[in-house]
C-alpha cells in the first residue's frame, strides 16, 4: 500500500538532547513538508522540500533542521535550540497541479 | 502572508446539518482545502475548491467565494463519528504551493 510512515508514534527526550523524527513515503511525491501542531491549534509549517537535495524554511524553522538525500525520506531533527519542542509533529507529501497533501500518522514528542 | 479565521468550537445534534465557516485574508490565493482531523490522528482530505461555487461529495459539501474571501463546509446527516476538528487551509500561489492552515473548528456531535 502507498502511504507515509512516521516513527515512532510517541517519543520522549530529555531537555538539551537533539532528536530526529523519521518520515518515509512511497507515493513517489516530489514535495514533502513538516508541520508542528500544538493543542487546539492549526498546523504550522516548519520546513518543506520540493525536490531531492533542496529544502526551504517555513514559518517556524528556528531550532529545527532537515535533510532530503532521497526522494522517499525527509527526516526532521529537533535541536536543543528549539525552546519549546513538545508538540505533535506531522509529515506530509504532495504532488500534481492540486498538490493535495497526504499526511503521515504523526509523532508526539515530549521533552522532559 | 495569510490570515485564516474559523470558529473555535461548534456543537450539533446527530442527524442534523452543520455549516463551518472559514474566512481568509491573503496576499494571493490558489485554492482552498478542508481537512478532517480526529484527536491524536493525522488530518485527512475532505474537499478542494479553487473556483467559486459548491463542490458536493456525499454528506459533505464545500463552498467558495473568492471575492468575499469566504468558504464553508457543510456536513449533512451528522453522525457521531463526525466529531472531529475541521481545518481550513489556503494554498499560496507559486512553485512551492504551500498550505496555510486555520486553527481548526472542533465539532462535537451529540446524540
Amino acid at each position: 500500500d502507498g502511504g507515509i510512515t512516521q516513527s515512532p508514534k510517541y517519543l520522549f527526550r530529555k531537555e538539551g538532547q537533539n532528536v530526529t523524527l523519521s518520515c518515509e513515503q512511497n507515493l513517489n511525491h516530489d514535495a514533502m513538508y513538516w508541520y508542528r501542531q500544538d493543542p487546539g491549534q492549526g498546523l504550522r509549517l516548519i520546513y518543506y522540500s520540493q525536490i531531492v537535495n533542496d529544502f526551504q524554511k517555513g514559518d517556524i524553522a528556528e531550532g529545527y533542521s532537515v535533510s532530503r538525500e532521497k526522494k522517499e525520506s525527509f527526516p526532521l531533527t529537533v535541536t536543543s535550540a528549539q525552546k519549546n519542542p513538545t508538540a505533535f509533529y506531522l509529515c506530509a507529501s504532495g504532488q500534481g497541479a492540486r498538490n493535495e497533501q497526504f499526511f503521515g500518522p504523526g509523532t508526539r514528542l515530549t521533552v522532559l | 502572508g495569510q490570515n485564516i479565521d474559523q470558529p473555535t468550537e461548534m456543537t450539533a445534534t446527530e442527524g442534523a446539518i452543520v455549516q463551518i465557516n472559514c474566512t481568509y485574508q491573503t496576499s494571493g490565493f490558489n485554492g482552498l482545502f478542508w481537512y478532517q482531523q480526529h484527536a491524536g490522528e493525522a488530518p485527512t482530505f475532505l474537499s478542494y475548491n479553487v473556483l467559486d461555487g459548491l463542490e458536493e461529495k456525499g454528506r459533505f459539501s464545500s463552498f467558495l467565494s473568492r471575492s468575499k474571501g469566504y468558504s464553508y463546509l457543510l456536513l449533512k446527516e451528522l453522525q457521531m463519528k463526525d466529531s472531529a476538528s475541521y481545518l481550513c487551509a489556503v494554498r499560496e500561489p507559486g512553485s512551492a504551493r504551500q498550505l496555510t492552515f486555520g486553527s481548526g473548528t472542533q465539532l462535537t456531535v451529540l446524540p
